[in-house]
């Protein structure tokens, strides 16, 4: 059983049209990260949501945990094709006084010209 | 150094020879995870450890595949017997795991080639 579900698992979209991936758990989180990764590279961390309803804007992307903070999205407005990649989300749980990160299996983006 | 490290960077092994992939994490970082991606494919969890307590090892895919990590720092993540449906990218990341601070850094990965 994944604990953090993303949907959709691939996604292929023109250039300037806008999307939204989605994270999904029955799990709660004590926060929650979207990373980027690139072709050869290791993933890069984009954002991290803390509190239950947040929003977090980086220029064309918008970030939101949900209330119950088991959920999250990423919106991209109007797409460009360097936004081309894999986009994983990462939930933190608490383990005693430990915080583990449990990723997703990712959305992998192409954005066509 | 800066980052998290891996080594090697490439590796082509023939069937059946063993394999071990390392990992130096960030200095300090007490949580490490091995992670696998395919081609084109997202990440597939391996192994976690976490201090001195006993790792996560519930990702595994077999017997053949093992990790340890000296002295909290270095691991190593070891392919017993290799198959050709081992050949992935072999990804380590290391984070802290204190509340509010768990970015995982992640190395350029492992990619391994079984021939």
């Amino acid at each position: 059983t994944q604990l953090l579900e993303q949907s959709p698992q691939f996604l292929s979209i023109q250039e300037g049209e806008n999307l939204t991936v989605y994270c999904n758990s029955s799990s709660v989180f004590s926060s929650l990260q979207w990373y980027r990764q690139e072709p050869g590279e290791g993933p890069v961390l984009l954002v991290t949501v803390v509190t239950g309803g947040e929003v977090k804007k980086l220029k064309r992307l918008t970030f939101q945990f949900g209330d119950a903070r088991k959920d999250s999205s990423l919106h991209i407005t109007a797409a460009q094709t360097g936004d081309t990649g894999l986009y994983l989300c990462a939930g933190a749980r608490s383990g005693g006084s430990n915080y583990k990160l449990t990723f997703g299996k990712g959305t992998l983006l192409t954005v066509n010209p | 150094g800066a980052g998290v490290s891996q080594s090697p960077s490439n590796k082509v092994t023939e069937k059946g020879k063993d394999v071990e992939l390392r990992c130096d994490p960030i200095s300090g970082h007490t949580a490490l995870y091995w992670y696998r991606q395919s081609l084109g494919q997202g990440l597939e969890f391996l192994i976690y450890f976490q201090g001195n307590s006993a790792p996560d090892k519930s990702g595994l895919p077999s017997d053949r595949f093992s990790a340890e990590r000296t002295g909290g720092s270095v691991s190593t993540l070891t392919i017993q017997r290799t198959q050709q449906e081992d050949s992935a990218v072999y990804l380590c990341a290391s984070s802290f795991t204190i509340p509010r601070d768990t970015e995982a850094f992640f190395g350029q990965g492992t990619r391994l080639t079984v021939v």
